[in-house]
């Protein structure tokens, strides 16, 4: 099954307004990496963490990885029609080899 | 460059055929990966070739078999189809860095859409 659990699994937002997805791992992650999917696409890589406590931005977006390392978050300032898709998270167990990805968190922007 | 190159994009199987997906990579990556996308359920992985000439279980591999032709090529087959294998397949790669392939990011193919009766 998932060992890493995402939430939440639906959002809709007005435009403009705010977005977080949260990823949690019972167990501490080497690494994590977060993808976006488009509606009828293929996931996209937008970025890896690797640091405990690493904070990146891209534009709007701000990801952070938690001090523990078995926590991520995305956040989205002042979403926008472009952001809608889905936003997944994948992990790699410490001690593993493989990416974990989490069920993803499905953004629908209301202009 | 093309990148990742998934053939084909659409099929209708009955249940008890068998079909062959194609997978192409342009990027001289070493890792290669085939992940099924149901609703709810995000990525599952497949099976997945660190390198030319492996290749390993995945998190869902009963009723499936993959051959890592050489390196650009990875391939999946389905021996005989069932209703519960309709899903969304896609086929990823990466480089392999310091000894691991999960920590760089994959480059996905458009998907392969497959719906069995």
């Amino acid at each position: 099954g998932q060992q890493v659990m995402q939430i939440p699994q639906y959002q809709h937002v007005q435009e403009g307004e705010d977005f977080t997805t949260y990823c949690n791992s019972s167990t501490t992650l080497s690494n994590i990496q977060w993808y976006k999917q488009r509606p009828g696409g293929h996931p996209v890589f937008l970025i890896q963490l690797v640091k405990s406590g690493e904070v990146k931005k891209q534009k709007r977006l701000t990801f952070q990885f938690g001090e523990a390392k078995k926590n991520s978050s995305l956040h989205i300032t002042a979403t926008q029609t472009t952001d809608v898709g889905t936003y997944f998270c994948a992990g790699t167990m410490e001690y593993g080899n493989k990416l974990v990805f989490g069920a993803g968190t499905i953004l629908r922007v209301k202009s | 460059n093309a990148g990742v190159t998934q053939t084909p994009k659409f099929q209708v199987l009955k249940t008890g055929q068998s079909m062959t997906l194609q997978c192409a990579q342009d990027m001289n990556h070493n890792s290669m990966y085939w992940y099924r996308q149901d609703p709810g359920m995000g990525l599952r992985l497949i099976y997945y070739s660190a390198s030319e000439g492996t290749t390993d279980k995945g998190e869902v591999p009963n009723g499936y078999n993959v051959s890592r032709l050489n390196k650009r090529e990875f391939s999946l087959r389905l021996e005989s189809a069932a209703p519960s294998q309709t899903s969304v397949y896609f086929c990823a790669s990466s480089e392999y860095y310091r000894g691991s392939m999960s920590n760089q990011p994959q480059h996905f193919g458009d998907g392969t859409r497959l719906s069995i009766l």
